[in-house]
């Protein structure tokens, strides 16, 4: 089984800061990764699909990179409303990673 | 994008059976497969099941395979969940999902707010 491991688990960031949030999974996935925001008390919300598409309505400051094993999230400049835990999973295997919660 | 609503969550006790359902609108229901994916109380995102639009391919994770059975009705658009010998560590919240028209990729499009289960004596 492919199993997805994220770093950090947990982040403390400001507002303005720029942030990277790592994914790696246990054998190559191509870029069959995708990346949630979870907001507290709030549904999942789907923000890059396969690696590095941006999801529609999604902004810009939020990239994907990656391909293999080894996956970035960035958010270039953070916003109050992007403090949340943040997932990303393997789309064939539907398996998520333990997720990063950003914190102020 | 459209929206998801489930509905049919609530206590039960363990060895007890419960629905949920899920009902879609603003989007055409009966293109797209769906899912149910679960989180229990301050936990991560578990995939539960699956079916794709013509619910000619289904699928389950092992913790609920032969318990859980999914259908969906594309007339009512509605998709469901039968959730049958429940066990404590079911005890989650239960979401259901919008997926793309190819059921073997699983991107979970939209979600809805989700369903509270919880599985106690």
């Amino acid at each position: 089984d492919i199993q997805m491991t994220q770093s950090p688990s947990s982040l403390s960031a400001s507002v303005g800061d720029r942030v990277t949030i790592t994914c790696r999974a246990s054998q190559s996935i191509s870029f069959f990764l995708n990346w949630y925001q979870q907001r507290p008390g709030k549904a999942p919300k789907l923000l890059i699909y396969a690696a590095s598409s941006l999801q529609s309505g999604v902004p810009s400051r939020f990239s994907g990179s990656g391909s293999g094993t080894d996956f970035t999230l960035t958010i270039s400049s953070l916003q109050p409303e992007d403090f949340a835990t943040y997932f990303c999973q393997h789309t064939y295997s539907r398996r998520f990673g333990p997720g990063t919660k950003l914190e102020i | 994008e459209g929206q998801v609503v489930e509905s049919g969550g609530g206590l039960v006790q363990p060895g007890r059976s419960l629905r949920l359902s899920c009902a879609a609108s603003g989007f055409t229901f009966g293109d797209h497969a769906m899912y149910w994916i679960r989180q229990a109380p301050g936990k991560g995102l578990e995939w539960v099941s699956g079916i794709s639009w013509n619910s000619g391919s289904i699928g389950y994770a092992d913790s609920v395979k032969g318990r859980f059975t999914i259908s969906r009705d594309n007339a009512k658009n509605s998709l469901y969940l039968q959730m049958n010998s429940l066990r404590i560590e079911d005890t989650a919240l239960y979401y259901c999902a919008k997926g793309g028209t190819d059921y073997g990729d699983y991107t979970f499009k939209s979600w809805g707010q989700g369903t509270l289960v919880t599985v106690s004596s």
